[in-house]
């Protein structure tokens, strides 16, 4: 099992761009969410899901958008990158939605200039 | 208040010492908890889920207080490879939405 994996690994991007930041887990997980760490801040919770066709927002939802189409894959997509957007973003997948413990991918760091 | 609370450290300890962070949480109704530890420039990855009486794992032991809203995390004999960032993980509400404490940092010395 490759576990949960991200791509890119770091992307640069200027103010105003789009792109998707991708998500798969091999492991059958239910769960799948989206979270990025800043510095001080910890990790915070972007965008979650608990199954296919079905996700909903975190703590900082606003400027981002997600879709589960099916249960390995859960992208993040920015819609207009911002500098405020500059981070490592971590997607991570749980067999148990409530009790279950998360399994984090890598990392995607982004930077916006 | 946030509603997840660590010390941000470092703690700064000797090879062979024994060292404790708290976490503490602002909501009663929170159901699970956990550590996490994660190292520099790496994804956190569960380190033990934190029972309501308590558990170990080997050099490692966890307590949850409810009724002082705490957790706590107790490394016994502490190892260079134990350097890292300790996160406390809490279940919000009964809810899917995981909290994340801001981390306390471990370096071990030699």
């Amino acid at each position: 099992n490759a576990g949960v994996t991200q791509t890119p690994k770091f992307q640069v991007l200027k103010t105003g761009q789009s792109m998707t930041l991708q998500c798969a887990q091999d492991m059958n997980h239910e769960y799948m969410s989206w979270y990025r760490q800043d510095p001080g801040m910890g990790l915070r919770l972007i965008h979650y899901s608990v199954g296919a066709g079905i996700t909903d927002q975190g703590e900082v939802p606003n400027g981002y958008n997600v879709s589960r189409s099916t249960t390995e894959d859960f992208p993040l997509r920015l819609l207009s990158a911002a500098p405020s957007q500059t981070s490592v973003y971590f997607c991570a997948s749980s067999p148990q939605g409530i009790l279950g413990t998360q399994y984090f991918g890598p990392g995607t760091r982004l930077l916006v200039l | 208040r946030k509603e997840v609370e660590q010390d941000p450290g470092p703690f700064n300890v000797p090879e062979g010492a024994t060292v404790a962070f708290n976490c503490t949480y602002s909501n009663s109704a929170s159901q699970s908890f956990f550590w996490y530890r994660q190292d520099c420039r790496k994804e956190p990855k569960l380190l033990m889920s934190v029972y309501s009486s308590g558990n170990e794992d080997g050099r490692f032991t966890a307590q949850l207080n409810r009724a002082s809203q705490y957790i706590s995390l107790l490394i016994r004999d502490s190892k260079l490879s134990d350097s890292a960032t300790y996160l406390c993980v809490v279940n919000s509400e009964g809810t899917y939405k995981y909290i994340f404490g801001t981390g306390t940092r471990l370096k071990v010395l030699a």
